[in-house]
């Protein structure tokens, strides 16, 4: 089962450049996200959707986009990279429990480490 | 707004030790609770989780952790660690309810390192 899966796993990019981390995930998740780890600050959440058709921003979207078109991809494309956002990004999917709605539950994919120069 | 804390931000231990990272979150209402790890160099794996029922959950590896709602903690326990436990921990919490999305809500994280 391939899970969650992330593209690149490294890139370096220069100071204005734009890019797309991909994401793809085969076990029919609605909730799809985008984390960012930076070191002594845990995890934090920078856009995710609930289904096809619908994004919502996390606590720190500035600087990137998402688009949800199909229920597998969930792109995050960089607009114009800063040295901020040098980073190590991870995409998450999550399913509904019966009953439950969404329980969180986040199979991560292997992550994409990003640096900007 | 709703957090989640870690107390303990680096941990040393010895193989054979006992392990306890504490995890307090705030929030009032009903609540799914995760530890995640993360050895180096790889991905989040969840470790355990709790949603309901027993507050005392059993996860891999010999790793455990105990809902105390009336003190929003959700603390890992290990009875005795390997060297093959040095990772990061990470507690998360989903806060359950109508406007659930399932977002979940990381602390900082716990590094621990065990020593051979």
């Amino acid at each position: 089962n391939a899970g969650v899966t992330q593209t690149p796993k490294f890139q370096v990019l220069k100071t204005g450049q734009s890019m797309t981390l991909q994401c793809a995930q085969d076990m029919n998740h609605e909730y799809m996200s985008w984390y960012r780890q930076d070191p002594g600050m845990g995890l934090r959440l920078i856009h995710y959707s609930v289904g096809a058709g619908i994004t919502d921003q996390g606590e720190v979207p500035n600087g990137y986009n998402v688009s949800r078109s199909t229920t597998e991809d969930f792109p995050l494309r960089l607009l114009s990279a800063a040295p901020s956002q040098t980073s190590v990004y991870f995409c998450a999917s999550s399913y509904y429990h019966p009953g439950q709605g969404n329980t969180g539950e986040l199979f991560f994919g292997e992550g994409s480490r990003l640096t900007v120069l | 707004a709703q957090s989640v804390s870690q107390h303990n931000h680096h941990v040393i231990l010895s193989e054979a030790a006992s392990l306890e990272l504490g995890c307090n979150y705030s929030y009032g209402g009903t609540v799914n609770l995760f530890w995640y790890v993360q050895y180096p160099g790889q991905h989040l794996q969840l470790l355990l989780k709790y949603f309901s029922g027993d507050p005392l959950v059993k996860g891999i590896k010999g790793f455990e952790a105990e809902f105390i709602k009336s003190k929003f903690s959700f603390n890992l326990r290990k009875p005795s660690v390997q060297w093959s436990d040095t990772a990061e921990y990470f507690c998360a919490v989903n806060l359950v309810g109508s406007s659930n999305t399932g977002k979940l809500i990381f602390g900082q994280g716990t590094t621990l390192q065990v020593k051979p």
